[in-house]
Order: C-alpha cells, then sequence, then structure tokens
C-alpha cells in the first residue's frame, strides 16, 4: 500500500471548514484513498473513501486530485466534537481471499477551537 | 444498530494469567479483525477472519489465539499474558467485499499487564 504524508496537527475554528490535506504520491491506480478519525479513547471511525472521484457524505467531502497524487479532506462546518487525530489511509482493493489490514499513519490532530 | 461491541472497557491482569477478549458484531459482516495500537506503532494487526470457520495471522500474531465459530464473535485469547501485551485493543469487521471493503471499528478494551 502507498505510504501517506499529513501535517502532523492542524487547527480550525468552531463553524469554519477544517481542510485536511494528504500526499499519496506513489499511489497505484487500483487504490483507494480512505479517512478515518479517532477520537481520544475512542475506536477509530470511518469518514469517506474514494478511487478516484471526488466524494461527498453527510460528515465529509473527499477531494482527489486528477493525478491522485494528493487528497483533501474536508469538513464543512467544523465542530469541537470534530476534534480528533485524521488518518489518512491508501490501500489496495480486497481480494478473494486476503486478509486486509488498515494502516495507520501519524495523522493529523486537529484541533477545533470555540 | 450497536455495530461492535468490545468486552471488557478495560482489564488488569497479572503476568501469566490467560484472558480471552470478546467482540461482537451485529452487522452480519463476513470479516473481522483484531488490531493492537501502541504509542508511536500505530494500529497493528493481529489476526483476521475472512468469513465464519477460517482465521489468519496478521502481522503480530504471537502469544495471540482467535476463533470463529459464528459470524457474529470473534473472541481474542492471550494463553498466557506478558507484560509486553499491555495495550488498546480494536475489534473490527467489514462486510468482505471484494474491491472496496470498509471496516467498522469497536471501541476498544484497555489491557494492563502487570
Amino acid at each position: 500500500d502507498a505510504k501517506t504524508t499529513q501535517p502532523p496537527s492542524m487547527d480550525c475554528a468552531e463553524g469554519r471548514a477544517a481542510n485536511l490535506p494528504c500526499n499519496h504520491s506513489t499511489i497505484s491506480g487500483n487504490e483507494y484513498v480512505y479517512w478515518y478519525r479517532q477520537i481520544h479513547s475512542q475506536g477509530p471511525q470511518y469518514i469517506i473513501h474514494g478511487l478516484k472521484n471526488n466524494e461527498t457524505n453527510e460528515m465529509a467531502s473527499l477531494i482527489i486530485t486528477e493525478d491522485r497524487k494528493s487528497s483533501t479532506l474536508i469538513l464543512p462546518h467544523a465542530t469541537l466534537r470534530d476534534t480528533a487525530v485524521y488518518y489518512c489511509i491508501v490501500r489496495s482493493p480486497r481480494g478473494e481471499t486476503s486478509g486486509s489490514r488498515l494502516t495507520f499513519g501519524e495523522g493529523t490532530q486537529l484541533t477545533v477551537n470555540p | 444498530i450497536a455495530g461492535i461491541t468490545q468486552a471488557p472497557t478495560s482489564q488488569i491482569l497479572a503476568a501469566g494469567r490467560r484472558m480471552t477478549l470478546r467482540c461482537t458484531q451485529d452487522m452480519r459482516h463476513n470479516a473481522m479483525y483484531w488490531y493492537r495500537q501502541d504509542l508511536g506503532l500505530g494500529l497493528r494487526l493481529i489476526h483476521y477472519s475472512n468469513t465464519a470457520g477460517t482465521t489468519g495471522k496478521g502481522e503480530v500474531p504471537d502469544g495471540y489465539s482467535v476463533s470463529r465459530a459464528n459470524t457474529d464473535d470473534f473472541p481474542l485469547t492471550l494463553a498466557s499474558a506478558v507484560p509486553s501485551q499491555t495495550s488498546v485493543y480494536f475489534c473490527a469487521s467489514s462486510e468482505g467485499l471484494v474491491g472496496t471493503d470498509t471496516q467498522y471499528f469497536g471501541p476498544g478494551t484497555r489491557l494492563t499487564v502487570l
């Protein structure tokens, strides 16, 4: 699976959009970009994933550049409860018989300030 | 829908004792996983199961065993606990689809081995 690079920390004002960048310059054509977050002392929470098109769900939007070498997770209206470590993960599609592990890097500590 | 439940929430255990961490999911997911999370090392896969009746080793399986007697339950057993097994343990599950396959995590078990 491709390696990802994220800033170690970011701050955001409550109510503003939080834009979390991720570089994955060695991504392969069939690898997906996943985002998870982990609020302190809780289990990782799935946010969103995509392959090449931009994606949006009730939690966030994912913008993937045309060359797929980087992506941005957007939380449109950040709240204090969005304070967490955000992980960008690039992973291969699951095969028929393979065990599919997630490799979490260091992530970005997002702090939403009042 | 409860999703994934884990028990106990936390446990202090004497070295050499046997311990089973429980994990139950109600999403009828085919695949289940056990990870441990340690500061500076991220999440590491211990064991996984692609479907009921099958299990496989992850990247750090030594000292741990699992079973998958049915779809819902995936217990993790430490036969003789050692202090290096002090960690936070997360169970996860996924549909087990070929291709994109999203993993969902439980709340975790914090284990301390003295």
